[in-house]
């Protein structure tokens, strides 16, 4: 599995926006990137996946380099209950793919 | 949005017991299951993943015949930790996938995790 290389830990002020960056120089071209973030004592939850383009949703934007080679998770406004380890996952279909967690990007949230 | 929950959320159990942890997929049915395991302070690691009426597929270095996994329905994959010890004392989560008509679901659900403590 491609590698993904992520800082151990960042901090926001609440409602300011988050960019977490994300490094996968060695993906191949039919890996999807995934995001999941999981909150203290619960499971993973997904965020966001994309291949090539910039994608939005309702919680997230995810922005994607030309190159693939590096992308960045983009919380619009933070909140307290945005805190959490965020995983940036390289899969080819992080559905029926079992998924390889790094050690993420701890986010605090201050108020 | 797909719910997948586990039971129980917690359990401190003795040394040398079993433990059994369900995990249902509760509005989608799926074939595949993953289990993964996760101590304090680290990264969630694959332990199997859980086939529909087959039998599961273990990582490396983990022992199938401690970790039971039995698949025996589409919204149903049970993990028993077999005489367990203290070292197994750990967070246990499982995710599962939809499948929209032939098609995998590009995401996995994952549940809320169970917790074992074993004394």
């Amino acid at each position: 599995d491609a590698k993904t290389t992520q800082p151990n830990s960042m901090e926001s002020n609440e409602e300011e926006p988050v960019h977490l960056p994300c490094n996968h120089s060695t993906i191949s071209g039919t890996d999807y990137i995934h995001w999941y973030r999981q909150l203290p004592s619960q499971g993973p939850e997904y965020v966001i996946h994309g291949l090539t383009s910039n994608v939005n949703n309702r919680m997230a934007s995810l922005a994607i380099a030309e190159d693939r080679k590096s992308s960045t998770l983009i919380l619009h406004r933070a909140t307290l209950r945005d805190a959490a380890v965020y995983y940036c996952i390289l899969a080819l279909n992080s559905g029926n793919t079992p998924l390889v967690f790094g050690k993420g990007t701890r986010l605090s949230v201050i108020a | 949005g797909a719910v997948v929950s586990q039971h129980p959320s917690w359990v401190i159990c003795k040394s040398g017991t079993s433990v059994k942890i369900e995990c249902r997929s509760l509005d989608f049915q799926a074939t595949t299951m993953f289990w993964y395991r996760q101590f304090p302070k680290q990264s969630l690691m694959l332990m199997a993943t859980s086939n529909e009426g087959s039998k599961a597929t273990y990582e490396q270095g983990v022992e199938k015949d401690k970790f039971l996994i039995n698949h025996a329905s589409l919204t149903l994959s049970t993990l028993t930790v077999t005489s367990a010890h203290p070292e197994d004392s750990s967070f246990y989560i499982c995710s599962a996938n939809p499948v929209i008509g032939d098609q995998p679901y590009n995401e996995q659900f994952f549940g809320p995790g169970t917790r074992l403590t074993v004394l």
